[in-house]
């Protein structure tokens, strides 16, 4: 069973450019999040998303940033005219359908480290 | 949002010890989870640890929800243990904020040899 599956596992960007990062999900799992990494700091929450819907993002930046989980195919997050300052890793998790319990627990893929020259 | 406050920031052991991680948060939590995030940046799933104790291997975890606080104990530390320790929860479902994790800010382990 793979794990939660990110790519690319780095990418550069000049600024003024677009970033999109995508997240393919765990077998099985329908919820997906993203959170972002700064250097030397713990994880914050970005964004969560079920199939075709986004639940919650209150994290997410209110200007150049979105995110979607299609039907079919990776869940995306998308910066656009990246800046210095969005630097950073860029985790995504999944965890199973329904909420509560253990169907809560949160798997996390290996990072997208998005430098921004 | 919730607080959650990891202590102690950085910890230096020598091979064989053991250690005991802490974290504390501000409010009624529905789920904690503890993780290993390695030097190379990938983070480990180590415990799903609302309440009660767990057990696996070298490590074992107790959370006291009524305290609001969780502990990672990590006994005859080795090398392949150095990394940042982060314990992370989430909000009741109730709760705003309720399925995503606020996470700590870490403790940075180093063993060495």
């Amino acid at each position: 069973n793979a794990g939660v599956m990110q790519n690319p596992r780095h990418l550069v960007r000049r600024r003024g450019q677009e970033a999109r990062l995508r997240c393919s999900p765990m077998k099985g799992h329908s919820h997906v999040y993203w959170y972002r990494q700064l250097p030397e700091e713990g994880l914050k929450f970005m964004v969560y998303l079920q199939k075709e819907n986004i639940i919650d993002e209150s994290g997410m930046p209110k200007e150049r940033f979105s995110a979607e989980f299609p039907k079919e195919g990776p869940s995306i997050l998308r910066i656009q005219q990246v800046v210095r300052g969005d630097s950073a890793a860029y985790f995504c998790a999944s965890s199973p359908p329904g909420t509560g319990g253990p169907l809560s627990e949160q798997y996390f893929g290996p990072g997208t480290r998005l430098t921004v020259t | 949002g919730i607080q959650v406050e990891q202590s102690p920031p950085d910890l230096i052991l020598q091979e064989g010890a053991n250690s005991t991680l802490r974290c504390n948060f501000s409010d009624s939590v529905n789920n904690l989870q503890w993780f290993h995030q390695n030097p190379w940046g990938q983070l480990i799933n180590l415990f799903y640890i609302p309440s009660g104790t767990k057990q696996n291997g070298r490590l074992s975890a107790t959370t006291v929800a009524t305290e609001r606080y969780s502990l990672l104990y990590i006994s005859s530390s080795q090398t392949t243990d150095s990394g940042v320790y982060f314990c992370a929860v989430e909000r009741g479902a109730d709760q705003t904020g309720a399925n995503n994790l606020f996470f700590g800010t870490g403790t940075r382990l180093t063993v060495i040899p």
